[in-house]
């Protein structure tokens, strides 16, 4: 079956430390994005990639990096920059552009605790 | 404003119930329109789009209303499954070439016997 695989599912660092999370597709499709999530808040985009080796800055990209080598995988680094990086983080892929109406399919997500 | 507002809820019903939700979005040039549903610590799921027409998906109902920028989502008989977190979507094409996606904070819902 074809779908999103985040991991880990839950992650805990120090403060000061840089994480990496995983965000795999096989979905084939090109446009993938990273959300974060903090209770009682909407969704709010982090970074998104519209295809292989390209990648922009969403609302929050403050502290995070990405990279985005290949068509299947857009994983998110959470540096020691990010102020408040406990969250939970959301991976999505689109077919098309979800700003143009394409529905997101969402990966079960990393709960991350930075202490 | 913010660019979409839900009620947070929680809504508290009793199985079989029929209960509604609103979301109202504030940029008038928005498009594209959708419901999620987010289980407790889950991720969200696509539950459906809403069309300009009105659209109906077994006991849910979406509807738009573009002149008072809202859409809603009507759920009847409502079961326990049904507990959750809903989630208004809307997206916007316009600036980046990415558009624009907005979520609203969700609207919590609980079923119960």
């Amino acid at each position: 079956d074809g779908g999103i695989t985040q991991s880990p599912k839950y992650l805990f660092r120090k403060e000061g430390q840089n994480v990496t999370l995983s965000c795999e597709q096989n979905l084939n499709h090109d446009a993938m994005y990273w959300y974060r999530q903090d209770p009682g808040q909407g969704l709010r985009l982090i970074y998104y990639s519209q295809i292989v080796n390209d990648f922009q800055k969403g609302d929050i990209a403050e502290g995070y990096s990405v990279s985005r080598e290949k068509k299947e995988s857009f994983p998110l680094t959470v540096t020691s920059a990010q102020k408040n990086p406990t969250a939970f983080y959301l991976c999505a892929s689109s077919l098309g552009q979800a700003g143009w109406g394409s529905p997101l399919h969402f990966g079960n997500g990393t709960r991350l605790t930075v202490t | 404003r913010k660019e979409v507002e839900q009620d947070p809820g929680p809504f508290n019903v009793p199985e079989g119930a029929t209960v509604a939700f609103n979301c109202t979005y504030s940029n008038s040039a928005s498009q594209s329109f959708f419901w999620y549903r987010q289980d407790c610590r889950k991720e969200p799921k696509l539950l459906m789009s809403v069309y300009s027409s009105g659209n109906e998906d077994g006991r849910f109902t979406a509807q738009l209303n573009r002149a008072s920028q809202y859409i809603s989502l009507l759920i009847r008989d409502s079961k326990l499954s049904d507990s959750a977190t809903y989630l208004c979507v809307v997206a916007n094409a316009g600036g980046t070439s990415y558009g624009k996606l907005t979520f609203g904070q969700g609207t919590i819902l609980t079923v119960h016997p």
